[in-house]
């Protein structure tokens, strides 16, 4: 079964601080493409990171980073020096091909709260 | 400019209604979703068009018809509204060969 696991549905970090996201995924194929989307209060949907599975080295946007442990099957997210506009539900995420086109499969989210 | 959007964003409704939402997207995509977040944030997607051509239907009931009359618009409508289809419905579109889905805001859809 394609699934996407997010283990920690809620995480409080301080205000600068670092914390981890972590999320774990199952699929057979060799090639995809992994993502973070964070969802703000405002539930709009905000791609933070996305990492090609092919690429060894770990993808790096800014503050956000990614763990990117292909044989485990393993995509945390890294948030450096946290800021309290950080605060959301972040979503793991990864895309599959099936039918001829991309299905993209997501996971139950984590609440991440930035304390002041 | 709005890359993706959705009308409405609210939508309030009593049990028994036919109801709409709307999506356009100005991104040039050929690729466009409908999703479902329910209460508890999971985000299940329900449809997919290529090219105005249904491509994934996830097991949705058919009281649900996704329509497609240009490959910058997906519209989903909505026959015979339940309590149990309030949740959040956001609309996506990628470029077929792209790896990034840009969403729309989202509809939130209560049933009363």
């Amino acid at each position: 079964a394609q699934t996407v696991t997010q283990s920690q549905p809620e995480m409080s970090v301080q205000e600068a601080e670092t914390v981890t996201l972590s999320c774990t995924y199952d699929t057979s194929e060799s090639d995809y493409y992994l993502f973070w989307y964070k969802q703000p209060p405002s539930r709009q949907m905000i791609l933070v990171i996305r990492q090609e599975a092919y690429k060894q080295q770990n993808a790096t946007e800014n503050r956000f980073s990614v763990n990117f442990q292909k044989a485990a099957k393993s995509f945390s997210l890294k948030i450096s020096d946290s800021q309290l506009g950080d605060a959301a539900m972040y979503f793991c995420a990864y895309r599959i091909t099936q039918t001829g086109t991309y299905k993209y499969i997501f996971g139950t989210g984590t609440r991440l709260k930035v304390l002041a | 400019d709005t890359a993706v959007s959705q009308t409405p964003k609210y939508l309030v409704t009593q049990m028994g209604n036919d109801k709409s939402i709307k999506c356009e997207q100005n991104l040039g995509h050929d690729t466009m979703y409908w999703y479902k977040q329910d209460s508890k944030k999971f985000l299940k997607i329900m449809f997919s068009y290529n090219n105005k051509e249904l491509i994934i239907n996830e097991t949705v009931p058919n009281r649900f018809s996704p329509k497609s009359p240009d490959k910058a618009h997906l519209n989903l409508h909505i026959n015979s509204l339940e309590l149990g289809d309030s949740a959040v419905y956001f609309c996506a579109s990628t470029y077929g060969g792209g790896e990034t889905q840009y969403f729309g805001p989202g509809t939130r859809l209560l049933v009363l």
